[in-house]
């Protein structure tokens, strides 16, 4: 059974950091892209990033670009979000997303529960 | 990157048909046959409905089809039941590794 557990979520003041993490089982990690999805409650989903099987192929969204970092270790089965100078219009649940196939496809088949970052002072 | 343009609601009775369109641009939905949809419910994750713009993932009724033409993209579900009122977003690869996500359409089975 896929499973995608993300962690690292809190309450943080505007400016300041956070790290995100994603423990991804049940499948063969390094065979998928990952991607950071966010929603505000009572919003639509809003993409924040996405990583290639390697590491290879790297996007990010024009509102975190330069500010956030993704990455991943596949020998851990993980996935990270670093969010750097963070603003109060971060505020979301931050889902870990899988893509169904090894480079980004868009094809977002499994979903976590996601965790909550909320941004104010 | 700007969001994908889709209607804020549609409605239908059971039985009937609706069609969801979702209006990009040249950079995204016009230049690649990577469009997906995502059903959501209140209080759960997005699932997936459609990919490559017309495919249906294992699982996925038949009553859901997804066409392009141009720079839209469109989700039909035919023979509507209660079940499939909820919200929906369609999502578009946009070049460079980058994702835009459409702002989402309301679905009310009458």
């Amino acid at each position: 059974e896929v499973q995608l557990v993300e962690s690292g979520g809190g309450l943080v003041q505007p400016g300041r950091s956070l790290r995100l993490f994603c423990a991804a089982s049940g499948f063969t990690f390094d065979d998928h892209a990952m991607h950071w999805v966010r929603q505000v409650p009572g919003k639509g989903p809003e993409w924040v990033s996405g990583i290639s099987w390697n590491s290879g192929s790297i996007g990010y969204a024009d509102s975190v670009k330069g500010r956030f970092t993704i990455s991943r270790d596949n020998a851990k089965n993980s996935l990270y979000l670093q969010m750097d100078s963070l603003r109060v219009e971060d505020t979301a649940l931050y889902y870990c997303v899988k893509d169904s196939r090894a480079v980004i496809t868009i094809q977002f088949n499994y979903w976590g529960q996601g965790t909550l970052v909320t941004v104010s002072s | 990157q700007s969001a994908l343009t889709q209607p804020a609601s549609v409605s239908g009775s059971p039985g009937q048909s609706i069609t969801i369109s979702c209006t990009g641009t040249s950079s995204d939905v016009g230049s690649y046959n990577l469009v997906s949809w995502y059903q959501q419910h209140p209080g759960k994750a997005p699932r997936l409905m459609i990919y490559e713009g017309t495919k249906r993932p294992s699982g996925v009724s038949n009553r859901f089809s997804g066409s392009k033409s141009g720079n839209t993209a469109s989700l039909t579900i035919s023979g509507l039941q209660a079940e499939d009122e909820a919200d929906y977003y369609c999502c578009s690869y946009a070049g460079s590794s980058t994702v835009v996500f459409g702002g989402g359409t309301k679905l009310t089975v009458l």
